[in-house]
């Protein structure tokens, strides 16, 4: 069964702090996804990873960056978390190409204090 | 820049009926992928329906279908014999050759009993 896994469901952080979102797929497919998704916005993208170390920024990728050091693992890194990131992040990974279906982690629920 | 705009925030559909679901798109592209995913509450997002920009004859997966107006940049889901585990989030998702994944803001459907 496939499965894309997110290291915590639940996370509550303090304004500042360095914050870690760990997403492990075990298909092993190319492309890996970073997501934030709040209500009324829909998913939006933050960064996109289709190899290892190799990343491209999407529409919202001010205040984060990322780390693709294996294949199967994709790092969401808040450098200084603040209040405006409080919301739920969306890991997901697909193959290459336009037709195949993107795997979504259960989603990290973030809080920032 | 590619764009998808799904205009109704939520709909309600009494069980057994059929419901659609209206999703447009902006692309200067002639070949891409279009789909819908689901997101039912506190579970993950999982695909839906998928369609090819090139193919004429909409998709179709059980009581799930889309019309897909490629002139017009529509592509709605219409479901059929609503069931009470259909409550979810829907979105819809635009895909084209440079792999990212550019989601619409989402449809909230409730069932009603």
């Amino acid at each position: 069964d496939v499965k894309v896994t997110q290291s915590s469901r639940y996370l509550v952080k303090r304004t500042g702090e360095k914050v870690f979102l760990e997403c492990v797929q075990d298909m092993d497919h190319e492309n890996m996804f970073w997501y934030r998704q709040d209500p009324g916005l829909g998913l939006r993208l933050i960064y996109f990873s289709y190899d290892v170390k190799m990343k491209e920024k999407g529409d919202i990728p001010e205040g984060y960056s990322v780390s693709r050091e294996k294949k199967e693992r994709f790092s969401l890194i808040l450098e200084s978390a603040s209040t405006n990131q409080t919301s739920m992040y969306l890991c997901a990974s697909s193959l290459p190409g336009m037709n195949t279906e993107a795997f979504f982690g259960q989603g990290t629920r973030l809080t920032v204090v | 820049a590619q764009t998808v705009t799904q205009s109704q925030p939520e709909m309600s559909v009494q069980e057994a009926e059929t419901v659609t679901l209206s999703c447009t798109y902006d692309t200067s592209e002639s070949d891409y992928y279009l789909f819908w995913y689901k997101q039912p509450p506190s579970r993950q997002m999982i695909l839906v329906i998928r369609q090819e920009a090139y193919k004429q004859q909409n998709a179709t997966e059980n009581r799930f279908s889309v019309n897909f107006q490629k002139a017009a940049k529509s592509f709605s889901l219409k479901i059929s014999d609503s069931q009470l585990g259909d409550a979810a989030m829907y979105f819809c998702a635009y895909k084209s050759r440079d792999d990212k994944i550019i989601f619409g803001k989402g449809t909230r459907l409730h069932i009603l009993p």
